[in-house]
């Protein structure tokens, strides 16, 4: 079956930058798209396309990919970007039209 | 657009767990949407499980791991879809989410609050 593969956590100092990378077969024919998930909530979407993001989400958030690695990155992360991160791409070669990556736990310091 | 989910919180083994969520600001029928059903646990991460969706007709497909045992269905008088998952084990122990993927966005941009169920004589 597809995998997206993710780092389990990454931490990063208050206002630096970090990149978060989602790695799978998948992404060499689809976008994938990003999601923020604190605890007790549901999945926020943050980025999605090949750098879109919906209304309400800060520009710190950006996403790339190249070949078979999607990247998340934060730049100047905030306090409130403390959170678990997943990515989330379409599938037509698998078992599942939807795979979700296995997700990084962000720690600002 | 808001998604609101309601169901039991508790399920006995074998038997069917079942879930509703609730469209306000956008119609089960949507040419543009998706409507899925995602769980989440700690030993399987996210999972998708399963949508149904309208183009011209209806549409439902579910992930190989519960196929013969989910049906996802559009509400038939009202704006909602649901979620039956049969003959459940505590395996099937999870948070479970509805969400709508847009097509043009290719991407989950709206999700419910949640629902944890637990599968537990």
């Amino acid at each position: 079956s597809s995998e997206l593969t993710q780092e389990p956590a990454v931490s990063v100092a208050l206002g630096q930058t970090v990149r978060i990378t989602c790695q799978g077969d998948t992404l060499r024919s689809s976008y994938a798209s990003w999601y923020q998930q604190k605890p007790g909530q549901a999945p926020v979407l943050v980025i999605y396309g090949r750098n879109s993001r919906p209304s309400g989400i800060p520009d710190r958030f950006s996403g790339s990919d190249s070949g078979n690695t999607a990247s998340l990155t934060i730049t100047g992360a905030q306090a409130e970007d403390e959170a678990d991160y997943f990515c989330n791409s379409r599938d037509s070669t698998g078992n599942l039209p939807e795979v979700f990556g296995t997700g990084t736990k962000v720690t600002v310091l | 657009v808001q998604l609101q989910q309601s169901g039991p919180g508790l399920v006995k083994p074998s038997q069917t767990l079942s879930l509703t969520c609730d469209i306000s600001g956008d119609s089960v029928s949507s040419n543009n949407a998706a409507w899925n059903w995602i769980r989440q646990s700690p030993s399987r991460g996210l999972e998708w499980l399963g949508r149904t969706y309208y183009r011209s007709q209806w549409y439902s497909d579910s992930a190989v791991s519960v196929k013969s045992r989910v049906t996802i269905n559009p509400g038939t008088s009202k704006n909602q879809f649901s979620l039956h998952l049969t003959s459940v084990t505590p395996e099937d122990t999870a948070v479970y989410y509805c969400a709508r993927r847009l097509w043009d966005l290719d991407a989950f941009d709206i999700w419910g609050q949640g629902t944890m169920v637990t599968v537990s004589s």
